[in-house]
C-alpha cells in the first residue's frame, strides 16, 4: 500500500458525460501526478500539481482539468467524455515540489469505461 | 525527443532461470531512471531509483544497473510470484518531476 488513495475504484458512463476522479496524496506529500494509461499508449503524465499551484502539464487534453485543493487533494475532471477517454487513471504522489530527484508514489487507479 | 524503450515487450522464464530487462534512454541530461513494478489493473509500485552511471541497487531478487544510455533489471532464480509488468521512467527534461515511461517488459514467471 503506497498510502495514495484514489476514488471510485471503477467509473461506467456514456460518451458526452463528465466524471470526476478523486486522489488523496500520502501524508505529507506536497505534489500530486495525474497519468492516463491505455492499452496502446502506456503511461502518460497528465499534469501535475504542488501545493495547490499547476507545476507542470503533459498531453492533457482540452475537456480536461484538474486542481488540488487547501488540505492537498486533488481531482482530475474529464468532460465530453468520447469512447477513447476509456483507461487506467492513476495519481502520484511525491514529497517535494516535483524536483527529479522526487520519488513518486502511485495510487491504485480508477478504471474508467466510455460506452 | 526524449524517450524510453524497453525490451523485450514480454519474456517468459521458469522458476530459477535468471535473466535481464533491458531500458535504453534518450534524454538530454539523465537526471535519474525509476524502475517499477505493475500488476495488472494495479497501480505502478516503486522499486528504485538509480542517479549516475554505475550505480547498482538490490532488492530481493533484483537489481538494477545504469550505465550511460541504457539501465538493466536483473532478475537472479525468479520465482512465479516476480510475474508482473516491470516499467522504467525518466524525467521528462528541465527541472520538473514528472516522468516519461517505456511501454513495460511483462515478465511471466513459471513454475
Amino acid at each position: 500500500d503506497s498510502g495514495v488513495t484514489q476514488t471510485p475504484k471503477h467509473l461506467i458512463t456514456a460518451t458526452g458525460q463528465r466524471v470526476t476522479l478523486r486522489c488523496s496524496p500520502r501524508s505529507g506529500d506536497l505534489s500530486v501526478y495525474w497519468y492516463q494509461q491505455s492499452l496502446d499508449q502506456g503511461l502518460q503524465f497528465l499534469i501535475q500539481y504542488y501545493n495547490g499551484e499547476e507545476r507542470a502539464k503533459g498531453n492533457i487534453l482540452e475537456r480536461f482539468s484538474a486542481q488540488q485543493f487547501p488540505d492537498l487533494h486533488s481531482e482530475l475532471n474529464l468532460s465530453s467524455l468520447e469512447l477513447g477517454d476509456s483507461a487506467l487513471y492513476f495519481c502520484a504522489s511525491s514529497p517535494g515540489g516535483g524536483t527529479y530527484t522526487d520519488t513518486q508514489y502511485f495510487g491504485p487507479g480508477t478504471r474508467l469505461t466510455v460506452l | 525527443e526524449d524517450q524510453v524503450t524497453q525490451s523485450p515487450e514480454a519474456l517468459r522464464l521458469q522458476e530459477g532461470e535468471s535473466s535481464s530487462l533491458n531500458c535504453s534512454y534518450t534524454v538530454s541530461g539523465l537526471r535519474g531512471l525509476f524502475w517499477y513494478r505493475q500488476d495488472p489493473g494495479k497501480g505502478p509500485e516503486f522499486l528504485f531509483t538509480l542517479y549516475s552511471a554505475g550505480e547498482e541497487k538490490e532488492k530481493e531478487r533484483l537489481k538494477a544497473t545504469l550505465t550511460k544510455k541504457e539501465s538493466f533489471l536483473h532478475i537472479t532464480a525468479p520465482k512465479p510470484e516476480d510475474s508482473a509488468t516491470y516499467l522504467c521512467a525518466v524525467p521528462y527534461g528541465g527541472s520538473q518531476g514528472n516522468l516519461i515511461f517505456g511501454k513495460g517488459t511483462k515478465l511471466s514467471v513459471k513454475p
